[in-house]
């Protein structure tokens, strides 16, 4: 079975730094690209960024870049997302997902991981 | 970045009504358009990809068409567990972004 399994919950306060995980298992996870995506409470879905598994190819949205970091460790079939000074804003779940296609990115998200919620509070 | 106007943001219907959702485009992104389903609590679930072509084990009454810059989602006889938040992505190009969410509520 395809699945995505990410890290627990995390409450952390601003300035501290995070870093949270989704590993993948049941498919080649080198041949793919993982997408995050952040949902803050009670609203939609903000995509937010992707990596190619296997050479570390990463696309920001720039409503992103420079705020966190995607990065992954093929050799356990783990992508990370990443920031170095949370703030209050940054309350949000964040789930993982691996785009249906190996080569291209045009498909969609076929399997996601369960999400890991974010708090951040003083 | 293209930005996505989904329509309604929310809809009150009954068990066996057919439902609607529209997604417009600010530009052409030929078919590289994206259908999910959200239910309170849980990870999104791709319903359709590339505009009309159904996930595997997804019913063949959720049924997406369009191109270009306008697409729909159609539901052809609501069901229980149809009941949900729906979204939009595009994909042809990044930041892939999403549409606001349909909210369908029971009537």
């Amino acid at each position: 079975e395809v699945q995505l399994v990410q890290s627990g919950a995390e409450v952390k306060k601003p300035g501290e730094s995070l870093k949270i995980s989704c590993k993948g298992s049941g498919y080649t996870f080198t041949s793919y690209w993982i997408g995050w995506v952040r949902q803050m409470p009670g609203k939609g879905l903000e995509w937010m960024g992707i990596i190619y598994a296997g050479d570390s190819d990463t696309r920001y949205s720039p409503s992103f870049q420079g705020q966190v970091t995607i990065s992954v460790d093929k050799s356990i079939n783990t992508a990370y997302l990443q920031w170095s000074s949370l703030k209050a804003s940054d309350t949000a779940m964040y789930y993982c997902a691996k785009l249906k296609t190996g080569t291209h990115i045009n498909y969609g998200m076929d399997v996601w991981g369960q999400g890991t919620t974010v708090i951040v509070s003083s | 970045d293209i930005q996505m106007t989904q329509s309604p943001s929310s809809l009150s219907a009954s068990v066996g009504d057919r439902v609607t959702i529209t997604c417009r485009t600010s530009q052409t992104i030929d078919n590289y358009l994206n259908w999910y389903q959200q239910k309170p609590g849980k990870a999104p679930k791709l319903l359709i990809s590339a505009a009309s072509s159904l996930q595997r084990g997804v019913p063949s009454r959720f049924r997406g068409s369009g191109s270009g810059t306008d697409f729909t989602l159609t539901i052809g006889s609501l069901q229980p567990e149809d009941f949900a938040t729906y979204y939009c992505q595009q994909s042809y190009s990044t930041p892939q972004t999403f549409g606001q969410g349909t909210k369908v509520e029971i009537k």
